[in-house]
């Protein structure tokens, strides 16, 4: 079955580059979360859209932005780089049944690790 | 927002049945309680999700009393390859989304 795609899967940036992470959720998949983790801490949530609206704003820095593309793939732009940047960054997919409930199921990709030196 | 507290971490050794109890005293009339596992360098993983009384899947059981003030997560006869670490959550359904919070999970060692 078809999972969340994430990409790159590695990335080694400088201080204050910038760097784009993609995101594509599984097929039919309408809502799609950003996720950080620093080394050895639980996953932060940053930001989510569904239908291509943001739906929710977690912890996102300012220098951080998103987007849900009409494809429903969507992107991460992270500017001004710092050292505590550094992390991985998941992505997930979930979808709502209309009129229906909803599960608690996100379907997370593999992450991207970004590593700013 | 529902704060969940759980065990820092648990060991448990091959074969036997792990309980992890998560507390979410201020959880929702709404709100559903899930679990997630997650490996190293790996994705959160879906395990189970219930709303009252108990759930049962492939791989583990979702316990949840009366007041829904707490809930176990039970996972039958532990392989070394359910060392992970395990997430209790509190989804909350907001305007066609799910919400999730990650709190301090429990990382479970199992043993030989």
């Amino acid at each position: 079955a078809a999972g969340v795609i994430q990409s790159p899967r590695h990335l080694i940036k400088e201080k204050r580059e910038t760097a784009t992470l993609k995101c594509y959720p599984i097929p039919r998949h309408d809502t799609v979360y950003w996720y950080q983790q620093g080394p050895g801490q639980d996953p932060q949530f940053l930001i989510s859209f569904y239908e291509k609206m943001q739906s929710d704003k977690g912890s996102i820095p300012d220098r951080f932005s998103a987007q849900q593309f009409s494809d429903y793939h969507s992107e991460l732009n992270m500017s001004s780089l710092e050292l505590g940047d550094s992390a991985l960054y998941f992505c997930a997919s979930s979808f709502w049944l209309a009129g229906g409930k909803n599960t608690g199921e996100l379907f997370f990709g593999e992450g991207s690790r970004l590593t700013v030196l | 927002l529902a704060k969940t507290t759980q065990p820092i971490s648990m060991d448990s050794y091959e074969g036997q049945e792990v309980n992890i109890t998560c507390s979410h005293n201020n959880i929702a009339t709404n709100d559903y309680i899930t679990w997630y596992q997650q490996f190293p360098s790996q994705g959160p993983r879906f395990i189970i999700q219930g709303y009252k009384t108990k759930v049962t899947n492939e791989v583990a059981s979702l316990f949840i009393p009366a007041d829904r003030k707490s809930s176990t997560l039970s996972l039958p006869r532990v392989s070394l390859s359910d060392t992970a670490v395990y997430y209790c959550l509190v989804v909350i359904f907001s305007g066609g989304y799910n919400k999730l919070i990650f709190g301090a999970g429990t990382r479970l060692a199992v043993h030989p």
